[in-house]
């Protein structure tokens, strides 16, 4: 299984472009990319995946280098309701995740 | 789509007493479903694997006596921790996916264990 690096926190304000980092350098030929986010007393939250290049979608992008050895997590102004811990996790289909520490991201005014 | 349940969302009991938390795929069936537990600012953890019409796959260090899963159904998964005591008082967390090999994990709202 692929094991994730991820900063552990960062901060940014309302209406900011925030880019969260996640390093995989064991991702596995078969191994998506997939981002998730967890509020407080919340079970995780789909927000993203992809395999290779950039993937977008209305709450964010994912942008993946072509040794996707590592990815980012673009989410365009934020605001205060996007302050949460973001999880990058990558696994092939069948596999089980491991979640790593996550990233807390704090949205301040 | 990709609705997932639990119930009940949180729950007080006492300790020595045995409770069942109910997960659900309320829009599509799920052929293997996971189990985490999560303590306070900590990540999650898997503890076991769950598929449908077969034994649970814990991780080490899990007592598979002590959380008992059951996957009767494509739908529905249960984890029942029995003889709780304080230090099993935990946020419990389910996911389901339909098993492909693309396929994304969908996960539960969680439910709040609290054990006197």
């Amino acid at each position: 299984l692929a094991k994730t690096t991820q900063p552990i926190s960062m901060d940014s304000y309302e209406g900011q472009e925030v880019n969260i980092t996640c390093s995989h350098n064991n991702i596995a030929t078969n191994d998506y990319i997939t981002w998730y986010q967890q509020f407080p007393s919340q079970g995780p939250r789909f927000i993203i995946q992809g395999y290779k290049t950039k993937v977008t979608n209305e709450v964010a992008s994912l942008f993946i280098p072509a040794d996707r050895k590592s990815s980012t997590l673009s989410l365009p102004r934020v605001s205060l309701s996007d302050t949460a811990v973001y999880y990058c996790l990558v696994a092939s289909g069948f596999q089980k995740l491991v979640f790593g520490t996550g990233t807390r991201l704090l949205v301040s005014p | 789509g990709a609705v997932v349940s639990q119930h009940p969302s949180r729950v007080i009991c006492k300790s020595g007493t045995s409770v069942k938390i109910e997960c659900r795929s309320l829009d599509f069936q799920a052929t293997t479903m996971f189990w985490y537990r999560q303590f306070p600012k900590k990540s999650l953890m898997l503890m076991a694997t769950s598929n449908e019409g077969s034994k649970a796959t814990y991780e080490q260090g899990v007592e598979k006596d002590k959380f008992l899963i059951n996957h009767a159904s494509l739908t529905l998964s249960t984890l029942t921790v029995t003889s709780a005591h304080p230090e099993d008082s935990s946020f419990y967390i389910c996911s389901a996916s339909v098993g492909q090999s693309t396929d994304t994990q969908y996960f539960g709202p969680g439910t709040r264990l609290t054990v006197l």
